[in-house]
């Protein structure tokens, strides 16, 4: 069965370094998103992107962070400076379409900024 | 704006016995309605949704939801619980823009 890949499970960081996390979309989906869960909080939504560009997003997507999708198969989230406030389980999605589709989650990285 | 209250941090049952997560949702207009589960150190995985069709949804693993407009409600059940149901799990409504709002989430203890 097809499923949404994140890489890395695990990631460290320094305050103030960049870091990209990567996910593959199941191949058919068409809408990606990026959602995150503070320990012990919410899971709340970042982003979505269709199309090439920013569908939608949220107030805590400023202008620290970033998507893209190089090429076919990867869709990436990237954070330029990172604050201490930026650890949390990072999840990446995918659906086929919109409306009653259902968003498929990856299992998600787990960035901790030190 | 759309919004989901799950009642319940943590919810203990003992095994065999029934399961029931609570979730009351705020829209304004028809919901589609998630529930999710997340086991230990994995991601979300879809347990059933409801898209306006049957109010009784069946979904994996035994567990069901009904969706009741009245009551503005989608409670997660299962009849008789198993050790491995234990695990996080969250309601989530969709809202006008397609982003999904999750609640905070049960935790799901079940005792021996």
């Amino acid at each position: 069965e097809p499923e949404v890949t994140q890489t890395p499970s695990h990631q460290v960081t320094q305050m103030g370094q960049e870091v990209i996390l990567r996910c593959v979309p199941i191949s058919n989906h068409l809408y990606f998103y990026w959602y995150r869960q503070i320990l012990g909080q919410k899971v709340e939504f970042l982003v979505s992107f269709y199309n090439n560009e920013i569908s939608e997003k949220s107030e805590i997507f400023d202008d620290q962070f970033s998507v893209e999708r190089p090429d076919g198969s990867n869709f990436t989230l990237k954070i330029r400076s990172t604050k201490l406030e930026d650890s949390a389980m990072y999840f990446c999605a995918s659906s086929p379409g919109q409306g009653s589709d259902t968003q498929y989650f990856g299992p998600g990285t787990r960035l901790t900024v030190l | 704006a759309q919004s989901v209250t799950q009642l319940g941090s943590h919810v203990s049952v003992s095994e065999g016995a029934l399961v029931l997560l609570r979730c009351n949702y705020s829209s304004s207009v028809p919901p589609y309605l998630f529930w999710y589960v997340q086991y230990p150190n994995q991601g979300l995985q879809l347990l059933l949704k409801y898209t306006s069709a049957a109010t009784l949804v069946k979904g994996i693993n035994g567990f069901e939801a009904e969706f009741k407009k009245s009551e503005t409600s989608f409670h997660l059940t299962k009849p008789s619980a198993h050790m491995s149901d234990a695990a996080e799990y969250f309601c989530a409504v969709e809202d006008s823009s397609y982003k999904l709002i999750f609640g905070s989430g049960t935790r799901l203890l079940v005792r021996p």
